[in-house]
């Protein structure tokens, strides 16, 4: 069984930092890109980030550019996103998802939430 | 910052058949597939139709898309509408402009 489970969301101060993990199994991990996705209370999704299988090539929405950074850890079937200067508007659900260049999407976590308040 | 659009919202009674649009431009779904997300009320987004127009193992044949590379247009039509599909729906494309993949902004389905 696929699984997909994210941790390190919390409340933190704006301008802080934070660093959200997702650890994979039931899939090769290695094969795949992998993809941060969020959602703020009550809006859409939003694409956040993803990275290649070796961690080489990775992209990211404008508005994170700059602040947060997508890893991995192949050897330990493991995603993060360090995120750093956070702003209110980064308040959101993160999910991460598997993602296949044909089929999109296929696996998703059941999300962290992050809230950046004073 | 949603750059497909679609309609906020659509309903229809049990058995009918609803219709989704998506609709993009020339960087997005005029060069790439789409995929469709269902979100259940309070759960994770959950892969529904990828490459325009198949359907993941599991997925019903009530649920089908279709892409139109000439318009930039994308929908995913539901018929048979049950009480369970009453959920968010949300196209996807890779954008060649952005380098990143764009989201719809979402359609809600109400099933009457």
């Amino acid at each position: 069984e696929v699984q997909l489970v994210e941790s390190g969301g919390d409340l933190v101060q704006p301008g802080g930092s934070l660093r959200l993990s997702c650890v994979a199994s039931g899939f090769p991990f290695s094969n795949y890109w992998m993809t941060w996705v969020r959602q703020a209370p009550g809006e859409g999704l939003e694409w956040v980030a993803n990275i290649q299988q070796d961690g080489r090539e990775k992209y990211y929405v404008d508005s994170v550019k700059g602040r947060f950074t997508i890893s991995r850890d192949n050897a330990k079937n493991s995603l993060y996103l360090q995120m750093n200067s956070l702003r209110a508007e980064d308040t959101a659900v993160y999910y991460c998802a598997s993602e296949d260049s044909d089929s999109g999407f296929d696996y998703w976590g059941q999300g962290t939430l992050v809230t950046v308040s004073s | 910052q949603s750059v497909l659009t679609q309609p906020p919202s659509a309903s229809g009674t049990p058995g009918q058949r609803v219709t989704i649009s998506c609709s993009g431009n020339s960087s997005n779904i005029g060069t790439n597939t789409v995929n469709w997300y269902q979100q259940l009320p309070g759960t994770a987004p959950k892969l529904l139709i990828y490459s325009n127009n198949h359907r993941p193992s599991g997925v019903p044949d009530r649920f089908s898309g279709s892409s139109s590379g000439a318009s930039a247009s994308a929908s995913l039509a539901i018929s048979g509408l049950q009480s369970e599909d009453e959920a968010d729906y949300y196209c996807a494309a890779w954008d060649d402009s952005l380098n990143g993949y764009v989201f719809g902004t979402g359609t809600k389905v109400t099933v009457l």
